[in-house]
């Protein structure tokens, strides 16, 4: 299984809304809707905040929207605040009952 | 609420193998729908999921490590087991272990990760 690719980087100010992508391929995003995101500060564990494409955990706002189109899973954060200043990774199933990770994209708010 | 404790050695010699210990507390061992794994994350890089341990006892492991590596789980003592064999410098990482879910494969609790160095 090959890595799911996330941009290193993303950025945005203050309230606007920041799009985070995760392209994987037909046999793993593609194929399933078990796509997952992790926030991560640093030092931290990951923690859950998207699964099953687009369905939050309690406790997680709802500025944190995730969505799927093909092979290329999204992650939304609206309405960006300071401490949503982190690095995020989205998982999928890849079918054999194993799970492949994205490289991480690291988001700073301005 | 579940909690994860992960030990072991923290400085393991190249060629040696990695044993790791995760203390499961708050988690029913009749559930179902949860199964056990290793994520393992090096300095500065992304997640790396390593493999998992059904409750059925069945496991499954990443394809780069399944030659070395050994998932198990000791029910009476509540402790989930990680052991990498002939390791090298490219193992260095902070070790976590998680519980998965199934419908979805995602991990809806981790521990706090340990570092494992090797190093001689």
């Amino acid at each position: 299984q090959s890595a799911l690719t996330q941009p290193p980087s993303a950025s945005g100010s203050p309230g606007q809304s920041v799009t985070i992508s995760c392209t994987g391929t037909s046999s793993d995003v593609g194929h399933y809707d078990y796509v997952s995101w992790y926030q991560q500060y640093p030092g931290k564990a990951p923690t859950l905040i998207i699964y099953g494409v687009n369905k939050r955990p309690s406790g997680v706002p709802d500025r944190f929207s995730g969505s799927k189109s093909g092979n290329t899973a999204s992650l939304t954060v609206s309405g960006l605040q300071a401490e949503d200043e982190a690095d995020y990774y989205c998982s999928s199933y890849g079918g054999n009952q194993d799970v492949v990770f994205g490289g991480g994209t690291k988001l700073t708010v301005l | 609420q579940v909690l994860l404790q992960e030990s072991g050695p923290r400085l393991v010699k190249p060629s040696e193998t990695l044993s790791l210990t995760c203390t499961v507390s708050g988690a029913y061992s009749s559930e179902t729908t949860q199964y056990w794994c290793w994520i393992r994350q090096p300095a500065g890089k992304g997640l790396e999921w390593i493999g998992r341990l059904d409750p059925s006892g069945s496991t499954s492991y990443l394809s780069s490590l399944k030659s070395r590596v050994t998932i198990s789980l000791d029910t009476s003592k509540n402790q989930l087991s990680l052991n990498l064999r002939s390791v090298t410098a490219a193992d260095t990482a902070i070790y976590y272990c998680a519980r998965g879910r199934r419908n979805g494969d995602y991990f809806d609790f981790w521990g706090q990760g340990t570092l494992a160095t090797v190093s001689s």
